[in-house]
Parts: C-alpha cells; sequence; structure tokens
C-alpha cells in the first residue's frame, strides 16, 4: 500500500543543514499531516494543511516550515537543523468525512 | 488544550490472558476518541474509533466521559498483538487534527 509515500525514508546530516522532507499521496485527501514521533512522547503534530491554501501551525511548529505545492504534495522543511530535530517523521493524510488517519512508512532524520 | 494520557509505556502478558490499555484524556468538549496500532515494519493505522463501537481483532475501547477514559481491553490477548498502541482524541474544532499518547508497547509472551 503505497497511497502515502515518504522521501527520503533515512537521513543523516549536520547541524545548521538545510533539510526536506517530502510527502505525496494518491488517496485523494484534503488534509495533510506532518507528524514527530520520538519515544515516550508519541506523535505530535508539526503543521497541516486542509487544503492547498491552508496551512496551521500544530503543537510544535517552531524550527520547521511546509509548503503544499498541490493537493497530493506536503513537504517539510528544517533550515537550520539542530540534534533534538533527531526523531522519526511522519506524513499522513485524512479526508473531510471519516476522519482516518493515513500515514506514510517515516522519515527518520539524525542530526549530527 | 487537549491531552491524552497513556499511564502505562510497556505492558507484557502471557497469550490467552486479558489485556487493558489505558487511556485518559482532557478535553472541554465532545471528543472523538481513536486507537491507532503500529505492527512491526508496518504503518500506524487506525484500530477503531469510538463512534463505530464495533470490536476489531478482538479488542473493544469503551468511552466514558464521567472518567474521561478511553480504554482498549481484549479479553484473550494473541502473540500477533504485540505492537505499539496510541490512543488519540480529536477535537470538534479542529477538524481531523488529532492529539496522541504517549504510546504503550504490549508484548504477547507465548
Amino acid at each position: 500500500d503505497a497511497d502515502v509515500t515518504q522521501t527520503p525514508r533515512n537521513r543523516i546530516t549536520k547541524t545548521g543543514k538545510r533539510i526536506m522532507l517530502e510527502c505525496s499521496q494518491t488517496k485523494g485527501h484534503d488534509r495533510m499531516y506532518w507528524y514527530r514521533q520520538d519515544p515516550g512522547l508519541g506523535l505530535r503534530l508539526i503543521y497541516y494543511s486542509f487544503d492547498v491554501k491552508d496551512i496551521n501551525k500544530g503543537e510544535i511548529s517552531d524550527g520547521y516550515s511546509v509548503s503544499r505545492q498541490a493537493q497530493a504534495k506536503f513537504s517539510l522543511s528544517l533550515e537550520s537543523a539542530i540534534p533534538n530535530q533527531t526523531a522519526l517523521y511522519f506524513c499522513a493524510t485524512s479526508d473531510r468525512a471519516r476522519g482516518e488517519l493515513f500515514f506514510g512508512e517515516g522519515s527518520r532524520l539524525t542530526v549530527l | 488544550a487537549q491531552r491524552v494520557t497513556q499511564p502505562e509505556k510497556l505492558l507484557s502478558v502471557f497469550k490467552g490472558a486479558p489485556v487493558e490499555l489505558k487511556c485518559n484524556y482532557s478535553y472541554s468538549g465532545s471528543p472523538e476518541l481513536f486507537w491507532y496500532v503500529q505492527y512491526s515494519r508496518q504503518r500506524l493505522q487506525l484500530l477503531l474509533r469510538h463512534i463505530s463501537r464495533e470490536s476489531i481483532k478482538g479488542f473493544t475501547a469503551d468511552l466514558n466521559k464521567g472518567e474521561t477514559s478511553f480504554h482498549l481491553k481484549k479479553p484473550f490477548a494473541q502473540e500477533e498483538d504485540s505492537a505499539m498502541y496510541y490512543c488519540a482524541l480529536s477535537g470538534g474544532a479542529a477538524g481531523n487534527k488529532l492529539t496522541f499518547g504517549g504510546g504503550t508497547r504490549v508484548l504477547v509472551k507465548p
């Protein structure tokens, strides 16, 4: 099931580097999300978008930015990566009706 | 603000034993509650939602508004139930935006 695809799956980078994580979906959903997963903290919402012209901050948006290039694409950027941004990042989509989130496989980012 | 608490980080049970994963929430309105599961090497996926009132893979969860809880239960755990489980809450005005708990890892021993 490759309906929500994240690239890259793994990335190691250095402090201060700019990093982009990309997400694309073929589910036709309007809504897309970026979450960060840390052990013991669960998933925390970074940014979400309910359509191409709608971008909203989540609970931990500092240090991150996003771009919704099209209905199917939602990118997450770290302008200047720092070590405490080392985490597993998930993209998810949903439609308005059911509300169920569909997740990508995750992008593991390590900042040295 | 909405918050979800899963007090147990790890639950270890024997096959055939009952398992209960606790979830407590705080939210001032009428929430929608969900359980998501992540099996080894698989994507995070929806297990069940309170409005469906259904049993999935033998699991059930009842929303108790008085105790602000949404505990997940299964009477007889199976080895294939070993996974990471997340309780999540959606507030009405926030649309589908979910707040997740910290997760509980379930290990079912043979």
